[in-house]
């Protein structure tokens, strides 16, 4: 099994729709990530959460929450899908950056 | 608030060596990491540099300057299988930010 499992892989919507997106890890990390990334743009922080009772808002928060059910489990909702929102999303957990981030293989995500 | 600066394209023959720079603006610095990504593949963590030097890891190297805030990833004897994007990355606040990769290309 993945490290680090991200469901679905595809997903198409449509506009107005509420949407989530779930990661779960097996590393035993106490913090977990979800980026967001569009061609040429690089990765671009949404949300990120230290340990279960910790979130944190990142670069681009606006339209999206999420929630830490448990260590491993760590999952984005978009409320209110709209086209922009169509990228790939992954998410990421680590123990700290000089040891690096584990990515899931990603979302890929379309608006319609 | 911080950026990052990386060109967006290198082109390099199979068994060169290939240079990726990196330029950063932070308010604090607390280390630069690199990783790879192939096309639809998730990234992956190559190196961290927290202090002024290079990093060697197998063909790959991973150098830094803090006073010059720049740092450098080294790919030697390039293969095929080096053809990806690598994005160089800094914390803020705990989380990292990217910069908007480089895509190398190695051609036969």
């Amino acid at each position: 099994d993945a490290d680090v499992t991200q469901t679905p892989r595809n997903r198409i919507t449509k506009t107005g729709k509420r949407i989530m997106l779930e990661c779960s890890q097996t590393k035993g990390h106490d913090r977990m990530y979800w980026y967001r990334q569009d061609p040429g743009l690089g990765l671009r922080l949404i949300y990120y959460s230290f340990d279960v009772k910790d979130i944190n808002k990142g670069e681009i928060s606006d339209g999206y929450s999420v929630s830490r059910q448990a260590q491993a489990k760590f999952s984005l909702s978009l409320e209110s899908a709209i086209p922009n929102q169509t990228a790939l999303y992954f998410c990421a957990t680590s123990v700290g950056q000089e040891y690096g981030y584990t990515f899931g293989s990603g979302t890929r995500l379309t608006v319609v | 608030g911080q950026s990052l600066e990386q060109p967006s394209e290198v082109t390099a023959v199979e068994g060169a060596i290939v240079q990726i720079n990196c330029t950063y603006q932070t308010s604090g610095f607390y280390g630069l990491s690199w990783y790879q990504q192939h096309d639809g593949g998730a990234p992956t963590f190559l190196s961290y540099n927290a202090l002024d030097g290079l990093e060697e890891t197998g063909r790959f190297s991973s150098f830094l300057s803090r006073s010059d805030s720049y740092g450098y990833l080294l790919l030697q004897e390039l293969q095929m299988k080096d053809s990806a994007s690598y994005f160089c990355a800094v914390p803020l606040r705990g989380a990292l930010t990217f910069g908007s990769g480089t895509r190398l290309q190695v051609q036969p």
